[in-house]
């Protein structure tokens, strides 16, 4: 089945740094989303992207959609307290279901 | 403007009694999805449906799991004879039904079950 690796991890950065994530899948996809989740929560769509070469924002946060259509990057700018939780990429090749990948827990010191 | 609702947000049951799970979907969606998330991991897709059609189970363990979406009402994901193992957070989500954006989902803010 499909699967995405998403990377890093985890991520402890200070205030004010920017943050840079991915994830890779092993096949094309149409779609990517990414989401942030809080603890206790559910995930929340932060960016979606429906083309190859697609490049989103969404105040300080900015997504691509790879040319490859294999793999997407999240970007944050000038990080905040609040921005800290887990990212998730997910991927859709339009008639599957959305693969997610493990997350990306990130940590902002202040 | 309501957002896709689930009830209950928690949920304990012992072993070998069964859970209900509830999801209204956004106002307009007419797609219903669950996801489970174990501790520390990331969501495994479950079950797809439409309004009294199960689109995709693939996800869906073959015993004890069933998922329903009526004409009327919630969707419900039921788990019987729930075991320790049972124990996550579950994650109904929904989406419009056509067009690019169909591949768009949003999420409730999940059941958490707890087997005891």
């Amino acid at each position: 089945g499909q699967q995405l690796n998403q990377s890093p991890q985890s991520m402890f950065i200070q205030e004010g740094e920017d943050v840079s994530m991915n994830c890779t899948s092993s096949s094309i996809f149409n779609t990517w989303l990414w989401y942030k989740q809080d603890p206790g929560e559910g995930p929340v769509l932060l960016i979606a992207l429906y083309k190859a070469g697609e490049l989103t924002s969404n105040g300080r946060l900015t997504a691509q959609f790879g040319i490859t259509r294999k793999d997407s990057f999240l970007n944050i700018s000038a990080s905040i307290p609040s921005d800290v939780g887990i990212y998730f990429c997910a991927g859709s090749s339009g008639n599957t279901p959305l693969v997610f990948g493990k997350g990306t827990r990130l940590s902002v010191i202040a | 403007n309501a957002g896709v609702m689930q009830n209950p947000r928690h949920l304990v049951r012992r072993r070998g009694q069964e859970a209900r799970l509830r999801c209204s979907p956004m106002k307009g969606h007419s797609h219903v999805y669950w996801y489970r998330q174990l501790p520390e991991e990331g969501l495994k897709f479950m079950v797809y449906l439409q309004k009294e059609n199960i689109i995709d189970e693939s996800g869906m363990p073959k015993e004890r799991f069933s998922a329903e979406f009526p004409k009327e009402g919630p969707s419900i994901l039921r788990i019987q004879q729930v075991v320790r193992g049972d124990s996550a957070a579950y994650f109904c989500a929904s989406s419009p039904s056509t067009g690019a954006s169909g591949n768009t989902i949003y999420f409730g803010e999940g059941s958490w079950l707890t087997v005891v």
